[in-house]
């Protein structure tokens, strides 16, 4: 069992339309995750990240926790073609230290 | 700013040839990641420095070597490089203790390319 799984996608959605992104780990003793976001040939940027069970709101984006489910989720609202990237999901272990574990990415494209 | 830097951003060897792949940071962090990413897969850890403590994946092939002389900088020597490290090579800092683990924080990568 990997990690941390997240579909790969293509995740395909209009522009205006909430886009769902979800990930789940198996390390039930994980504390921290993150999600990046990753355009074609560059390097992760961080969108968020969310340490305790529910809801963490950042402008357009919303990051969900459900520890019990071992599920983290990313939604973003008013998607826009900007949008369109590899979306990156992160978890740090409650074991281990300064490391974290990413899962293989889910491709969001964005159509006008 | 403080950020992440990374050179070269593109990187031409030959087959064999050693390489070095240099990182600094100005965020004051005190551990630095190496990743290997490869198309369309997950950004593999190869190694990290806990301040100048090196710790070393299981998996990472022998002939990746790396350093870290400061706190700023660290460096990725890659002693033969086959074909099959044509990569894009990725930092990250992040600033760790038993209490909190911060949020990493990537370099723009360099791209490796192995003739």
């Amino acid at each position: 069992q990997k990690e941390v799984e997240q579909n790969s996608g293509p995740l395909s959605v209009p522009e205006g339309a909430i886009a769902s992104l979800n990930c789940t780990y198996s390390d039930r003793g994980s504390q921290s995750f993150f999600w990046y976001r990753q355009y074609s040939g560059k390097s992760p940027e961080l969108i968020m990240f969310i340490y305790s069970n529910g809801d963490k709101e950042d402008g357009r984006f919303t990051a969900q926790l459900n520890k019990a489910s071992q599920y983290v989720s990313l939604l973003i609202r008013d998607s826009q073609p900007s949008d369109s990237a590899t979306y990156l999901c992160a978890v740090k272990k409650g074991s281990t230290l300064g490391r974290l574990y990413f899962g293989r990415g889910t491709q969001l494209t964005v159509w006008p | 700013d403080a950020m992440v830097i990374q050179n070269p951003r593109y990187q031409v060897t030959q087959f064999g040839k050693p390489v070095t792949l240099s990182c600094s940071q100005t965020l004051n962090h005190n551990v630095m990641y190496w990743y290997q990413q490869k198309s369309s897969q997950a950004p593999k850890l190869l190694f990290h420095y806990y301040d100048k403590d090196f710790n070393n994946e299981a998996d990472t092939p022998d002939n990746f070597q790396s350093r870290r002389p400061n706190t700023s900088f660290c460096f990725l020597d890659i002693r033969s490089p086959g074909l099959g490290d044509a990569a894009m090579y990725l930092c990250a800092t992040s600033r760790v203790s038993f209490e909190y683990q911060e949020t990493q924080y990537f370099g723009p990568g360099t791209r490796l390319l192995v003739l």
